[in-house]
């Protein structure tokens, strides 16, 4: 079945510097991936939605110059985040969509836990 | 208030017990999406569906779109079901996913 990556898993940062989090569909191009923010005990939020060659677009109230979103190919897009603070610890996700007619399932990647120091 | 809401937010179980986890919306959705979170975060897409049931082992979904209203059930729980359940449903239209808060599961043996 459609599988998406993400990589890393955890990452631990000084407050200040930025981390980059890459997200790969290993068996399907996805012209569309999403980006989620959780924070403990909460449930998903969409971010922004990264579309293949174009401008990612991104969700109210989030700072699209703090969260780098970069869909160059078909099967990668990273989230940068710059100049981490400990406010920003969370966890991402992405997930993807395989093509298909009509509205095709999403698949997720396994999820980044950021803690910024 | 969410356009998805969930019931219920915790929901602890004997090992065996039939467990039913209820979603209902008030997007119009072209399909809803039933996820599993495990304590280590990861996602696991279980079903998507616009109308009638489906089955995949011990999991059961159902979905009445005239009432906007969806449920989980697992048959037969067991220890290895405890996780956070969610159900997801695009904005009407589009496709980014509107969650429901969870539903916290824990079996017990």
């Amino acid at each position: 079945g459609a599988v998406v990556s993400q990589h890393p898993s955890w990452v631990i940062c000084k407050s200040g510097t930025s981390v980059k989090i890459e997200c790969r569909s290993l068996d399907f191009q996805a012209t569309t991936m999403f980006w989620y923010r959780q924070f403990p005990k909460q449930s998903l939020m969409l971010m922004a939605t990264s579309n293949e060659g174009s401008k990612a677009t991104y969700e109210q109230g989030v700072e699209k110059d703090k969260f780098l979103i970069n869909h160059a190919s078909l099967t990668l897009s990273t989230l940068t985040v710059t100049s981490a603070h400990p406010e920003d610890s969370s966890f991402y996700i992405c997930s993807a969509r395989a093509p298909g007619q009509g509205y095709s399932p999403l698949h997720f990647g396994n999820g980044t836990r950021l803690t910024v120091t | 208030k969410n356009e998805v809401e969930q019931s219920p937010q915790n929901l602890t179980a004997q090992e065996g017990e039939f467990i039913t986890i209820n979603c209902s919306y008030s997007v119009g959705i072209s399909a809803l999406h039933w996820l599993q979170q495990h304590p280590g975060g990861g996602i696991v897409s279980l079903f998507m569906l616009s109308s009638g049931k489906k089955k995949h082992g011990r999991l059961i979904a159902t979905i009445n779109i005239q009432e906007k209203h969806s449920s989980l059930h697992i048959t037969a729980s067991h220890p290895r079901d405890s996780a956070v359940y969610i159900c997801a449903a695009p904005m009407e239209y589009g496709n980014k996913l509107v969650f429901g808060a969870g539903t916290i599961l824990r079996v017990k043996s």
